[in-house]
């Protein structure tokens, strides 16, 4: 069975520093996709970024990159220049074909000025 | 792209008494996902939801308790019965159009059980 493992149940980090969020993975299958999803205190999932099994580079999105290291199933979220605004939970998932997303306990990232 | 509506945003219920939420998406798509996010923890999946099949219920949850019901290609709704304050959580639904970035979720409901 697939299963994601979040180890940090809470971060904090300085405004303006980079901060990573560590994601683990467990799956024997070859094509997987994995998430990351951010959740504010409103509670939308927002999506953050996505990077395929097959995908050579490492995924980034504006302020967010993912470091994705298949050998060793991880798949960190970076957050770079940190806001404010991040201060919120922030869930890594797995994908499968034609499976709902498994999702990890989450992080909670607090902003500090 | 998908964009999910839910009804209610949030709703505030007495103990025995049942909701529905009802979850719209802006185009058909064949997977629909419920999820339970209870206060500080992580999306547990209720059930998947595929329109002209019934649907499949995750260990831990059961019919009686969560009736789901997926009339067409863009349209489902949960029931939260004889409610307790065990249930209290934002229920989000989710749906999969098919390529695997495309994940998305409807803003949630926020169920308070008194």
């Amino acid at each position: 069975a697939q299963k994601i493992t979040q180890t940090q149940p809470g971060m904090f980090v300085q405004e303006k520093e980079a901060v990573t969020l560590d994601c683990t993975y467990d799956t024997s299958d070859q094509s997987y996709g994995l998430f990351w999803y951010k959740q504010p205190s409103s509670g939308e999932m927002i999506f953050l970024i996505y990077q395929g099994s097959y995908d050579e580079q490492n995924a980034t999105e504006g302020r967010y990159s993912l470091n994705f290291q298949k050998a060793r199933k991880s798949a960190n979220l970076v957050i770079s220049a940190s806001q404010l605004g991040d201060s919120a939970m922030y869930f890594c998932a797995m994908w499968r074909r034609n499976t709902p997303l498994v999702f990890g306990k989450g992080t909670r990232l607090s902003v500090i000025a | 792209s998908a964009v999910i509506s839910q009804k209610p945003s949030r709703d505030i219920c007495q103990r025995g008494t049942s909701l529905t939420i009802q979850c719209q998406v802006d185009s058909q798509v064949t997977m629909m996902f419920w999820y339970r996010q209870q206060p500080g923890q992580s999306l547990t999946l209720i059930a998947t939801a595929n329109q002209g099949s019934e649907a499949t219920y995750e260990s831990g949850f059961v019919i009686d308790k969560f009736p789901i019901s997926r009339p067409n290609l863009t349209f489902s709704t949960l029931t939260v019965s004889n409610m307790s304050p065990e249930d209290s959580s934002i229920y989000l639904c989710s749906v999969a159009p098919g390529d695997p970035y495309e994940q998305y979720f409807g803003p949630g409901t926020r169920l308070t059980v008194t």
